[in-house]
């Protein structure tokens, strides 16, 4: 049981290229998100998804772009890199008890961004 | 933002001690949660204690929450250099598909 496996683990990127950066998790888990870590400010969101083919914006998801086609994948798109955005991408997952998300979040291991 | 805070940010003990962390959070919640982070690792969930429940404990953790004053406690017994870590609150103000977590605490425990 891989749980949520992030790729790539490490990019640099230059100001105005586009990336996707992807996550996929195989707990059959039906909540997904992203998370971005700086520091000093602990993890903001940045969208999530309720299942295949619902997504939602979080706290901070301007210059980001995702999907939900299916229930394992759930890919973060870098619509054109700013420095602003160079930080740790965060994966996670959870999972649902009586109809109800439980909130507890299962994280991948983090892709690290640098934007010049 | 509504993010909450950790206290202190930092905190350095020795093996053996107990470590205490605090956690103020700013909306109204039906639970609190506690992540460890290992450094370059990714958030591994520790506990959830809930809204109506004052203490809970899992192995050498103990949490507390004051919904009065809108805190929460992490104490960690006697505590290993395996402990050293970054500890962080979260707070589901907007349902748990929206976990806000705070700045966290860096802990380290030396031998």
């Amino acid at each position: 049981n891989a749980g949520v496996t992030q790729t790539p683990k490490f990019q640099v990127l230059k100001t105005g290229q586009s990336m996707t950066l992807q996550c996929a998790q195989d707990m059959n888990h039906e909540y997904m998100s992203w998370y971005r870590q700086d520091p000093g400010m602990g993890l903001r969101l940045i969208h999530y998804s309720v299942g295949a083919g619902i997504t939602d914006q979080g706290e901070v998801p301007n210059g980001y772009n995702v999907s939900r086609s299916t229930t394992e994948d759930f890919p973060l798109r870098l619509l054109s890199a700013a420095p602003s955005q160079t930080s740790v991408y965060f994966c996670a997952s959870s999972y649902s008890q009586g109809g109800v998300n439980t909130g507890e979040l299962f994280f991948g291991e983090g892709s690290r961004l640098t934007v010049l | 933002s509504q993010q909450g805070e950790e206290d202190p940010q930092a905190l350095s003990i020795q093996e053996g001690e107990n470590a205490t962390m605090n956690c103020s959070y700013k909306t109204s919640i039906n639970n609190l949660q506690w992540y460890r982070q290992n450094s370059g690792r990714g958030l591994v969930h520790l506990i959830l204690i809930r809204s109506n429940e004052r203490e809970k404990h899992s192995g050498r953790l103990r949490v507390t929450l004051d919904t009065s004053k809108k805190s929460s406690s992490l104490l960690i017994t006697a505590s290993r250099a395996a402990d050293t870590a970054s500890y962080f609150c979260a707070e589901p103000p907007g349902g748990y598909n929206k976990l806000i977590f705070g700045a966290g605490t860096r802990l380290a425990v030396h031998p």
